[in-house]
């Protein structure tokens, strides 16, 4: 089936830094990608859909100045937390949408973020 | 928009027995999805279906749309097969590929 990647796959930050995640489909174009956002014991939740060339709608309550996302290209986006606190600390998940099927999302490995 | 129910929250088995998960929604939806996730957080897609029943090796999975009702089995269940099974669907009707997930099922399958 299609790989997504997400790079880093864990990552240990200061509070007050800003850290980026990167996830790209490997073998197919997504002009849509999505990011999830998963706190222990908790089922995930969708933080915003990034669209390539065009801004990213963010859901209710996800600060769009807090975290950063860019969809240059059909095979990659990127999520910045800035300025990251304790409470940003997280697992964050990415899927990505094949256009040649537009129900089909494949899921990335996730990133876990610890802030200190 | 769309509430997802899974049952049961927590399930515990024994190797070879087969299990049985269940997914409720409410609004209607063009397709619904079965995840796996496995104790360090990667998802797996199990399964995308609309209709019907689908099989791969050990999983079925299947779908009433008119009861609003999918159900994940796993046949001869196996320790590896120990994870949270999430079931997700559409947001609402005109969603799109936006979901929204269910609260997941810890499986656990003893040797």
């Amino acid at each position: 089936g299609a790989v997504v990647s997400q790079h880093p796959s864990w990552v240990i930050c200061k509070s007050g830094t800003s850290v980026k995640i990167e996830c790209r489909s490997l073998d197919f174009q997504a002009t849509t990608m999505f990011w999830y956002r998963q706190f222990p014991k908790q089922s995930l939740m969708l933080m915003a859909t990034s669209n390539e060339g065009s801004k990213a709608t963010y859901e209710q309550g996800v600060e769009k100045d807090k975290f950063l996302i860019n969809h240059a290209s059909l095979t990659l986006s990127t999520l910045t937390v800035t300025s990251a606190h304790p409470e940003d600390s997280s697992f964050y998940i990415c899927s990505a949408r094949d256009w040649t099927s537009a129900d089909t999302q494949y899921f990335g490995p996730g990133t876990r973020l610890t802030v200190l | 928009k769309n509430e997802v129910e899974q049952s049961p929250q927590n399930l515990t088995a024994q190797e070879g027995e087969f299990i049985t998960i269940n997914c409720s929604y409410s609004v209607g939806i063009s397709a619904l999805h079965w995840l796996q996730q496995h104790p360090g957080g990667g998802i797996v897609s199990l399964f995308m279906l609309s209709s019907g029943k689908k099989k791969h090796g050990r999983l079925i999975a299947t779908i009433n749309i008119q009861e609003k009702h999918s159900s994940l089995h796993i046949t001869a269940s196996h320790p590896r097969d120990s994870a949270v099974y999430i079931c997700a669907v559409p947001r609402s009707e005109t969603s799109g590929s936006r979901l929204t997930f269910g609260e997941g099922t810890q499986l656990t399958v003893n040797p």
